[in-house]
């Protein structure tokens, strides 16, 4: 069946411009992750959905950065006023029910460079 | 969680096994052992996890020693597309452990 998807694959933006990421998760998942990785970095989570509860936001680097998921499915990543130290890939994935020891289903991700 | 500690790199011949080793000396009771990998320009992918027993799936083979202090992940047979970044972490079963945490892993390189 089809995995995650993630669009745009790549994005380049001028510092100070706003983005949008978007996620599809696989279909009937109800959990859904956001991570960054930056080049030489580990894996860095942002944020959690798991269905109608609040999310965790407790990976947010800043309030520049927020999250929302529609409809408990597509996910939307917005990263305002961006900032070079912005630019990594960001990472999507979903798993069926959330929390442990689900396996999390990766994305391919979303290149994002700030100019 | 249990911090683990992988060789940085490791080389591997097509149809041989690869034997990547992980140390997790550390690690409580009822910590899990998980591997995932991460082909270059792609996101990672799970590969198996294990508690105390040896556990074999389609992909690999995880054994873990008696005293679970470390592991060693097998490839039966390594191909080219197994070239990859192999990450070992130990998750623990919290209901807030959904946060992945990847160290720097083995790079693993398949030669033809």
């Amino acid at each position: 069946g089809a995995g995650v998807s993630q669009s745009p694959s790549n994005k380049v933006t001028e510092k100070g411009k706003d983005v949008e990421l978007r996620c599809d998760p696989i279909s009937g998942h109800t959990a859904l992750y956001w991570y960054r990785q930056s080049l030489g970095q580990g894996l860095e989570f942002l944020i959690y959905f798991q269905g109608n509860s609040a999310p965790d936001k407790s990976g947010l680097p800043s309030d520049r950065f927020s999250a929302e998921r529609t409809g408990g499915s597509v996910s939307t990543l917005t990263i305002q006023r961006t900032q070079q130290e912005d630019s990594a890939v960001y990472l999507c994935a979903s798993s069926l029910m959330g929390g442990f020891p689900e396996t999390q289903y990766f994305g391919p991700g979303t290149r994002l460079l700030v100019l | 969680d249990a911090k683990t500690t992988q060789p940085t790199s490791m080389d591997c011949a097509e149809g041989r096994a690869a034997n990547l080793p992980c140390n997790h000396s550390t690690i409580s009771g009822n910590e899990y052992v998980y591997w995932y990998r991460q082909i270059h320009s792609q996101g990672p992918q799970y590969i198996i996890h294990g508690l105390k027993n040896n556990e074999t799936n389609e992909m690999a083979s995880l054994i873990i020693t008696e005293d679970r202090k470390s592991s060693t992940l097998i490839l039966p047979h390594a191909t080219l597309r197994d070239t990859a970044v192999y990450y070992c972490i130990v998750r623990s079963p919290r209901s807030n452990d959904y946060k992945l945490s990847f160290g720097a892993g083995t790079t693993v390189t398949v030669r033809a």
